[in-house]
């Protein structure tokens, strides 16, 4: 199974960079996704790695260390509207995708 | 439709009556989801369908919780005996196997 970790909380002001880590344990990786959740709302897809290295779209970039079983997601030039969960998914194998429990990211003006 | 499709959007029901939840995915979408989320929490897995077969249902809580795939499109989550516990919104997303998935706005379920 997966074992999936990432902060409950952080906050950060309006047009500065945030950190979100995520650490998991899996018994075969097939590729980590990130997503963003408004509040009320349903999970839409932010970014996808499955090769080490950065990924960079826009003001999102995720990076991926697969030998220490480590993700993270970076959110630059922060906008009041950032304000959202975020989850962090480890595909396994047979295409199986587990979510950990999220960050919530509280954007302040 | 453009995206995933789940009725109904709420349903309240009382502690012991059955409760059908429907799932129409993305047309073309082999793969379908069914996942479980409480406030404050992250999508909790339930059940995986590649085609018409279930590829994993390790995650249904117990024997109430069963989900069907007739036809390798449409999916229903049909819960038995419903408890105060099985309240959650229950998520559908499809995705082609190997791309990102695509969730539905979900059905909030309240078990009174």
């Amino acid at each position: 199974g997966q074992n999936i970790d990432q902060p409950t909380e952080m906050t950060a002001t309006e047009g500065a960079i945030v950190q979100i880590n995520c650490t998991y344990q899996t018994s075969g990786f097939n590729g980590l996704f990130w997503y963003q959740q408004h509040a009320g709302e349903a999970p839409t897809f932010l970014s996808y790695n499955v090769l080490d290295g950065l990924e960079e779209k826009g003001r999102f970039s995720s990076f991926l260390s697969r030998s220490k079983g480590y993700s993270y997601l970076l959110l630059k030039e922060l906008q009041m509207k950032d304000s959202a969960s975020y989850l962090c998914a480890v595909r396994s194998d047979d295409y199986k995708l587990s979510f950990g429990a999220g960050t919530t990211v509280t954007v302040r003006a | 439709g453009a995206g995933v499709s789940q009725t109904p959007s709420n349903k309240v029901t009382e502690k012991g009556k059955y409760v059908e939840l429907r799932c129409d995915p993305i047309s073309g979408h082999t793969a379908l989801y069914w996942y479980r989320q409480s406030l404050g929490q992250g999508p909790e897995f339930l059940i995986y369908f590649q085609g018409t077969g279930a590829a994993d249902d390790s995650g249904l809580p117990n024997d109430r919780f069963f989900a069907v795939r007739p036809e390798g499109s449409v999916s229903t989550l049909k819960i038995q005996r419903t408890e105060r516990g099985d309240s959650a919104v229950y998520l559908c997303a499809s995705s082609l196997l190997t791309g990102e998935l695509f969730f539905g706005e979900g059905s909030r379920l309240t078990v009174l």
